[in-house]
């Protein structure tokens, strides 16, 4: 079992639309979640992370955590083109630093 | 400020060369960490450093692989010889606390 996985899409949504993306992870014992981007030939940029139970809201983005479920989601209101993107999920599991990635959703919006 | 920098953006070395690839970290950043991520395959760590002390070296493929941080800056990984499935892009990370922020990376080729 991976450590990190997500559907690898390609996940297609129309401009306007929420889209949803999904990550489970194996380790109850994780401690801090995180969402990046990565448009294609580019670095990973950190856009979301969550640390607590619930939901954090930051703009037009949205993380939700369920640690009971071992389960992180990003939603993204209103999806602008600019959006289309790989989606990374990526855990510390433990009390370090060390991060494990899931290998990505592929992130198409429409106009 | 100026964000992780990474030097050479690009390297294509043949098999059983030696290759040394450079990382900046924001400056005040103890945590410094290297990833890799081969073609197809999800982000893989690989080491991080808290100043010059390695933490944690588990995600290190074997012993072709070396990395430092003298005085706790600047870090290289340093590979030798270099193998065909050394292929991929390597990426540097640094962090205060938990959240990482990526360099650029360096896209390295061995034919």
């Amino acid at each position: 079992q991976k450590e990190v996985e997500q559907n690898s899409g390609p996940l297609s949504v129309p401009e306007g639309a929420i889209a949803s993306l999904n990550c489970t992870y194996s380790d109850r014992g994780s401690q801090s979640f995180f969402w990046y981007r990565q448009y294609s030939g580019k670095s990973p940029e950190l856009i979301m992370f969550i640390y607590s139970n619930g939901d954090k809201e930051d703009g037009r983005f949205t993380a939700q955590l369920n640690k009971a479920s071992q389960y992180v989601s990003l939603l993204i209101r209103d999806s602008q083109p600019s959006d289309s993107a790989t989606y990374l999920c990526a855990v510390i599991f433990y009390n370090n630093n060390d991060m494990r990635f899931g290998a990505g959703t592929r992130l198409t919006v429409k106009p | 400020e100026a964000g992780v920098t990474q030097f050479p953006s690009h390297s294509v070395i043949e098999k059983g060369q030696t290759v040394t690839l450079r990382c900046d970290p924001i400056s005040g950043h103890d945590n410094l960490y290297w990833y890799r991520r081969v073609m197809g395959k999800e982000i893989k760590f690989l080491l991080h450093f808290v100043k010059e002390s390695k933490q944690d070296e588990s995600g290190m493929p074997n012993n072709r692989f070396l990395a430092e941080r003298t005085g706790g800056t600047y870090s290289t990984l340093k590979v030798q010889p270099a193998e065909l499935e050394d292929s991929g892009v390597y990426f540097c990370a640094s962090s205060l606390d938990k959240e990482q922020f990526f360099g650029p990376g360096t896209r390295l080729t061995v034919l």
